[in-house]
């Protein structure tokens, strides 16, 4: 089964300064789909961004970009000019084509912005 | 807000009883997936419906089973509950299904059953 790691469990970041959230994955895939979801302590899933394998250029969302590296298989989160509301945790998952397009997900990133 | 209803928001319950969580999907999606979030597994995919059949199957328990009506709702079922059950189920829906970028899923709130 593909694996999704996030190696950092919690990571701080001042307000309005810049953070990158690690995320590697493995697969033997050519297609597959990167996703980052933010989940804040009300619990809900709240999707951020979305990359595909074949995509050539990073995928940018406001504040949210994905540096993707298919090479090195890494799919990392950038948050630009960090807000308070940024506080949560973030989720990477990957959707392989072989498994009814579910989506694979690492244990997570906790996320506090400081003032 | 995602679109994404499930009720209930929150579920408590004895070992050994049987529930039901509701899903419906956001307006036009055909495809509905259930995950479970636990604290020592994370979270889980564990079944897809695509407009009414079933798609594929993750780490779903045999005494979980799942089914899509033909109005596209959905609804999980958990019988003979444990301990172990207690956790945040979402229900995620998109357009259709594939590894392209217009298959995004979007999550509902969840509903947090507590096993007692």
């Amino acid at each position: 089964a593909q694996k999704i790691t996030q190696t950092q469990p919690g990571m701080f970041v001042q307000e309005k300064e810049a953070v990158t959230l690690d995320c590697t994955y493995d697969t033997s895939d050519q297609s597959y789909g990167l996703f980052w979801y933010k989940q804040p302590s009300s619990g809900e899933m709240i999707f951020l961004i979305y990359q595909g394998s074949y995509d050539e250029q990073n995928a940018t969302e406001g504040r949210y970009s994905l540096n993707f590296q298919k090479a090195r298989k890494s799919a990392n989160l950038v948050i630009s000019a960090s807000q308070l509301g940024d506080s949560a945790m973030y989720f990477c998952a990957m959707r392989p084509p072989n498994s009814g397009y579910a989506l694979n997900f690492g244990k997570g990133t906790s996320l506090l912005v400081t003032p | 807000d995602s679109g994404v209803t499930q009720t209930p928001k929150h579920l408590i319950t004895a070992t050994g009883q049987r529930v039901t969580l509701r899903c419906s999907p956001r307006s036009g999606d055909l495809s509905v997936y259930w995950y479970q979030q636990s604290l020592d597994q994370g979270l889980q995919f564990l079944i897809h419906y695509y407009n009414g059949e079933e798609r594929a199957k993750g780490n779903i328990l045999e005494r979980f089973s799942a089914q899509q009506f033909p109005d596209l709702h959905s609804e999980l079922n958990l019988s003979s509950l444990e301990l172990g059950d207690s956790a945040l189920y979402f229900c995620a829906s998109s357009v259709d299904f594939g590894t392209g970028g217009n298959n995004e899923q979007f999550f509902g709130p969840g509903t947090r059953l507590t096993v007692l």
